[in-house]
């Protein structure tokens, strides 16, 4: 089944602990890319990555950071979280954007930082 | 920049009424448009796309949303809501030379039985 896996679903963390929210697709996808929803505000696009090794900061890129070492994978670090950052977070994943193909998008993890 | 407006933040609707949802963006150039829908407590999932072609696109669970150039809009429509399409309802635009996918700040829509 095609589908963009995150993980965790769910985590809540203290001020200024590092970590990592994972993300996976297995449809061969070039495009992948992270969002932040927040109430009344939408999505907002955090990074995303045209391939392996290629990523660009979208609109609310502070206190992120991404990487794409792999096809398959692209996972979102938090360094330092903050408050701020509490927010629910989609990865989302498409063939490519460009060639007319909508994006599919993970379950979403709600983060909590306290 | 491109934006995505969404008129409506909240709607609510008897069941068997019609609905209209408005969508306007600003983007001069080639735009592929969606519409998203994200039940609660689920993830967005794609109710019809438009890229090119009938600017009158069908989409799942009756839906459909009309592409008018001159008015840079994209309305989403349903002739007859049922109360399973409660829910958020995202309208998002892709300019042709970009990578990102920008969405407006959603309508939560809410069906009373």
């Amino acid at each position: 089944e095609a589908q963009v896996t995150q993980n965790p679903r769910y985590l809540i963390t203290v001020t200024g602990k590092k970590l990592t929210v994972t993300c996976s697709q297995n449809m061969n996808h070039e495009y992948m890319s992270w969002y932040r929803q927040d109430p009344g505000l939408g999505l907002r696009q955090i990074y995303y990555s045209m391939n392996v090794e290629v990523t660009d900061k979208g609109d609310v890129p502070e206190g992120y950071k991404v990487s794409r070492k792999e096809k398959r994978n692209f996972p979102l670090i938090l360094e330092s979280p903050s408050p701020n950052q509490t927010s629910l977070y989609f990865c989302a994943s498409s063939s490519n954007l460009r060639r007319y193909t909508e994006a599919f998008f993970g379950q979403g993890t709600r983060l909590t930082v306290v | 920049a491109q934006s995505v407006s969404q008129h409506n933040h909240h709607v609510i609707l008897s069941e068997a009424a019609s609905l209209e949802l408005g969508c306007n963006y600003s983007y001069g150039g080639t735009v592929n448009l969606f519409w998203y829908v994200q039940y609660p407590g689920q993830h967005l999932q794609l109710l019809l796309k438009y890229f090119s072609g009938d600017p009158l696109v069908k989409g799942i669970k009756g839906f459909e949303a009309e592409f008018i150039k001159s008015k840079f809009s994209f309305n989403l429509r349903k002739p007859s809501v049922q109360w399973s399409d409660t829910a958020e309802y995202f309208c998002a635009v892709n300019g042709n030379s970009g990578y990102a996918l920008n969405f407006g700040k959603g309508t939560s829509l809410l069906v009373t039985p």
